[in-house]
């Protein structure tokens, strides 16, 4: 079993949906990231969580520390937020360096 | 302000050949990655760095060689290319390892045939 499990693994949705993507992981952690992954193939940071609520324009990142679980959310969707999101999680029991990540979430988002 | 700087973006090996991926970062992080994306799965790391001069092996490092001789540069050496090194690799950079957001290069496609 991964470390770090996504879910779903793709997603369709119409645009103006609220969306979300999961995040289910079975380690201790230091924190949790949430990156996307364009059609071009960059990456780009969107969320670092170590507990609670973050928000920054239609994206909300929760997590739950209890229940090792994080959730994505896009409000008002748009063919723009079309991308692999990806969670990852700092392990308090890993070296430094390492990241888990889980294997993303491919959204598409129909006009 | 270029941020995470990789080169080549686009390389073909052959079996056997070397070649170093080149990465820059211009936002004075002590902490850079190397990490390789297969198809399906998620990012594997290579090798990382906490700061010039010191560089550690991650999950993945068999194949390939670091250095990081300057703050700003962490060139990630293929040594004996094989088809297995077939793959996407990503230089990242962060300020800070537990707290840090991450900065990463736009990825470098290697195959090898």
């Amino acid at each position: 079993k991964n470390e770090v499990e996504q879910s779903p693994q793709n997603l369709t949705a119409q645009e103006g949906e609220f969306i979300t993507i999961n995040c289910s992981y079975s380690v201790g952690i230091s924190a949790l990231h949430w990156l996307q992954q364009h059609p071009g193939g960059g990456i780009v940071s969107l969320f670092m969580l170590s507990s609670g609520k973050k928000k920054h324009g239609r994206l909300i990142a929760t997590i739950n520390i209890q229940e090792k679980h994080s959730s994505l959310h896009i409000t008002a969707s748009h063919p723009r937020d079309s991308a692999v999101y990806i969670c990852a999680v700092r392990s308090d029991g890993g070296s430094q360096g390492n990241l888990i990540f889980g294997k993303g979430t491919k959204l598409s988002v129909k006009p | 302000n270029a941020g995470v700087t990789q080169t080549p973006k686009f390389r073909i090996l052959k079996i056997g050949q070397s070649m170093t991926l080149q990465c820059t970062q211009d936002m004075n992080h002590n902490y850079m990655y190397w990490y390789r994306q297969d198809p399906g799965m998620g990012l594997k790391l290579i090798y990382y760095s906490v700061g010039a001069g010191i560089t550690d092996k991650g999950e993945v490092p068999n194949g390939y060689n670091v250095s990081r001789s300057t703050t700003e540069d962490f060139p990630l050496r293929l040594e004996l290319a094989a088809p297995s090194q077939t793959s996407v690799y990503f230089c990242a950079s962060s300020y800070r390892v537990i707290t840090g957001e991450l900065f990463f290069g736009e990825g470098s496609r290697l195959t090898v045939l």
